[in-house]
């Protein structure tokens, strides 16, 4: 399918437990981000991916780990899941300055 | 600092009727405004983008405009439907110059309700 996915689209995991959250674009985008979007905030940014193997932090960071080892994939490891990343989780991608929003994530951690 | 704020939070108005959402910003240096709608359950899908010296870009229904000037912009809807019920958010662009990306300063969103 062409565009922008994510999977999967709703997790429910323990406190402690690593949690992977995958994206997926068709675009060959070279620039990729990772949002998670809470009550009261705005999206705020967690990582982004200027191409592949070139990463850097954004606003929130904290908690979180990313790789792209292909341009396609940008994959958003919580390597020990805390209560305060219950969230909605969305990746984007950007082609001529229109960023492309996944359908996102909920993310409950228990 | 860096910040976009929107306003109102929430709006509720009759279907058919106009509304004019509103963002104003802080952010330099400034590249471009952009208006996403986020539907419920959805990711944002984006509506206009404006640089600085455009002052008024129509997408259909939505008309955005731009003061570079006070950094303020808005986004008036015409004769909403139920389907205009979402969330609105204003997203400015600030172009960082020492590798020529750019990062995106987003606003809350106003939630928009639209009543038969």
């Amino acid at each position: 399918d062409a565009g922008i996915t994510q999977s999967p689209r709703y997790k429910i995991t323990e406190t402690g437990r690593q949690v992977t959250l995958m994206c997926h674009q068709t675009w060959s985008h070279s620039y990729m981000f990772w949002y998670r979007q809470d009550l009261g905030h705005g999206l705020r940014l967690i990582y982004y991916s200027a191409a592949a193997d070139i990463t850097d932090k954004g606003e929130v960071p904290d908690g979180y780990v990313v790789s792209r080892s292909k341009t396609e994939n940008f994959p958003l490891t919580l390597e020990s899941a805390t209560r305060s990343q219950t969230s909605v989780y969305f990746c984007a991608s950007t082609g001529r300055e229109t960023q492309y929003f996944g359908p996102g994530t909920r993310l409950l951690v228990l | 600092k860096n910040q976009v704020e929107q306003s109102p939070q929430s709006l509720i108005i009759l279907e058919g009727k106009n509304c004019t959402l509103q963002c104003n910003y802080t952010v330099s240096p400034f590249s471009n405004l952009r208006w996403y709608k986020q539907d419920t359950g959805r990711g944002p899908v984006s509506l206009t983008i404006m640089t600085f010296s455009e002052n008024t870009k129509s997408n259909g229904r939505y008309t955005a405009t731009l003061d570079a000037d006070t950094k303020q912009s808005s986004l008036h809807i015409t004769a909403s439907q139920l389907s205009d019920s979402a969330s609105y958010i204003c997203v400015v662009s600030a172009l960082t110059s020492w590798d020529s990306s750019y990062k995106l300063i987003f606003g809350s969103g106003t939630r928009l309700l639209v009543r038969p």
